[in-house]
């Protein structure tokens, strides 16, 4: 099945710079790549996805960028704010199968 | 809308003992799926369904039971208990296998 790895598990930085977490997938038919905001106590919600169709996909401060000849993706997240600290799951699916999520990052934005 | 329901939010079992962890929808998704969630690991899908009557096994089916008798309600059956089984336990819904899914808040089960 698909292999994805995601880095960095745990990453802070100061209110107002921008976060990077980065997840490869190791097969080459995966096609649909969403990205989860996990806050405390509650279960994972989509902020933004991309299929393979696209290179890069923007929503206000959220991007994700796709890499298909290297096979990963990336999540930028501009401007932080205290509420971007979550925790952030990327996955990998191909049509008709399961999704495939990764380790998750935690991010924590420094006031 | 209430999205996707669990119950219980919280549960403490005993070795050997089973119970049920319920799961219902309301966007009228044919998939919906169980993941368990542990530190670490991230999600890890336990059991899926396409649609009323098909269920299949994931990547980590051994231990538990499904079924999907309605296309609202995919209940997740934990037979006999293990201490292996403390997780937390999310169930998930989308209008198809490759679409964004819809998460519930979760089951946190403690089996002691």
């Amino acid at each position: 099945g698909e292999n994805v790895e995601q880095h960095p598990s745990t990453l802070s930085v100061q209110e107002g710079d921008s976060a990077v977490i980065k997840c490869t997938y190791s097969d080459s038919a995966s096609n649909y790549f969403p990205w989860y905001k996990q806050e405390l106590g509650k279960g994972p919600q989509l902020i933004i996805d991309i299929r393979s169709n696209v290179g890069e996909k923007k929503d206000q401060r959220i991007a994700v960028t796709l890499n298909k000849t290297a096979k990963h993706f990336s999540l930028h997240i501009t401007e932080t704010q205290p509420e971007d600290s979550a925790v952030y799951f990327c996955a990998a699916s191909k049509t008709g199968n399961q999704f495939y999520f990764g380790t998750g990052t935690s991010l924590t934005v420094i006031p | 809308n209430a999205g996707v329901t669990q119950t219980p939010k919280f549960q403490v079992l005993k070795t050997g003992q089973s119970m049920t962890l319920q799961c219902a929808q309301d966007m009228n998704h044919e998939y919906m799926s169980w993941y368990r969630q542990d530190p670490g690991m991230g999600l890890r899908l336990i059991h899926y369904s396409v649609g009323a009557g098909i269920t299949d096994q994931g990547e980590v089916p051994n231990g538990y039971n499904v079924s999907r008798s309605t296309t609202e309600d995919f209940p997740l059956r934990l037979l006999s208990a293990a201490p292996s089984q403390t997780s937390v336990y999310f169930c998930a819904s989308s209008s198809n296998i490759n679409q964004p899914q819809h998460f519930g808040d979760g089951t946190r089960l403690s089996i002691l």
